[in-house]
């Protein structure tokens, strides 16, 4: 079946570093794939998103490419804010544009001031 | 717009009681679904509904029901709780196929 693998955490970062949280998945077809954001105590929100290979999804200064021949779609942020620690979540969902969406574990991201 | 609501947002119950998790959306979207998020495991779906009236399993089905009676909620049922349903359980709405899906705060369950 479909499955996402993401960087274990946690990363711990200082102001301004940069970031890349690695992510590859397994899937049949054109998954769409998501970065998901879970700040302390809410829900999961969309960050950003890529529907088709070479896509770039971007917001908040953060950014992901689709990338088809290494099955990847790793984040990465120039440089990280003390209000980016938050938990980071990659997922896919299936060639037909599937309602359900395979997640990976999280990575736990702390930026120190 | 409130966006998805969940109630409670924490709960203690003892090993066999039975419960209901609410959940309600103002977005009026067709496809709604409840996942349960543990340490180290990611989120792993548990059912989902593609519209009132149609309901499906996930990934981690046993020992929870749901229905769908109106487009506006999607109720998840504990039937006789177990400590391995210790978790928190979010639920989630989108309008349609690839699209993002909206998240609710979450319930914090805890089974003793």
């Amino acid at each position: 079946g479909d499955s996402v693998t993401q960087m274990e955490g946690p990363v711990t970062l200082s102001e301004e570093a940069c970031l890349t949280i690695n992510c590859t998945y397994t899937a049949t077809g054109y998954p769409s794939l998501f970065w998901y954001v879970q700040y302390p105590g809410e829900g999961l929100q969309l960050l950003l998103k890529a529907t088709k290979a070479d896509d770039k999804g971007s917001n908040k200064g953060f950014e992901a490419t689709y990338r088809k021949e290494t099955t990847s779609f790793h984040l990465e942020k120039g440089s990280v804010q003390v209000s980016d620690s938050a938990v980071y979540f990659c997922a896919l969902s299936d060639q037909g544009g599937s309602e359900k969406l395979v997640f990976g574990k999280g990575t736990k991201l702390t930026v120190n001031p | 717009n409130a966006g998805v609501t969940q109630t409670p947002k924490f709960q203690v119950l003892k090993t066999g009681q039975s419960m209901t998790l609410q959940c309600a959306q103002d977005m009026n979207h067709e496809y709604m679904s409840w996942y349960r998020q543990d340490p180290g495991m990611g989120l792993r779906l548990i059912h989902y509904s593609v519209g009132a009236g149609i309901t499906d399993q996930g990934e981690v089905p046993n020992g929870y029901n749901v229905s769908r009676s109106t487009t506006e909620d999607f109720p998840l049922r504990l039937l006789s709780a177990a400590p391995s349903q210790t978790s928190v359980y979010f639920c989630a709405s989108s309008y349609g196929r690839g699209a993002e899906q909206f998240f609710g705060p979450g319930t914090r369950l805890t089974v003793l």
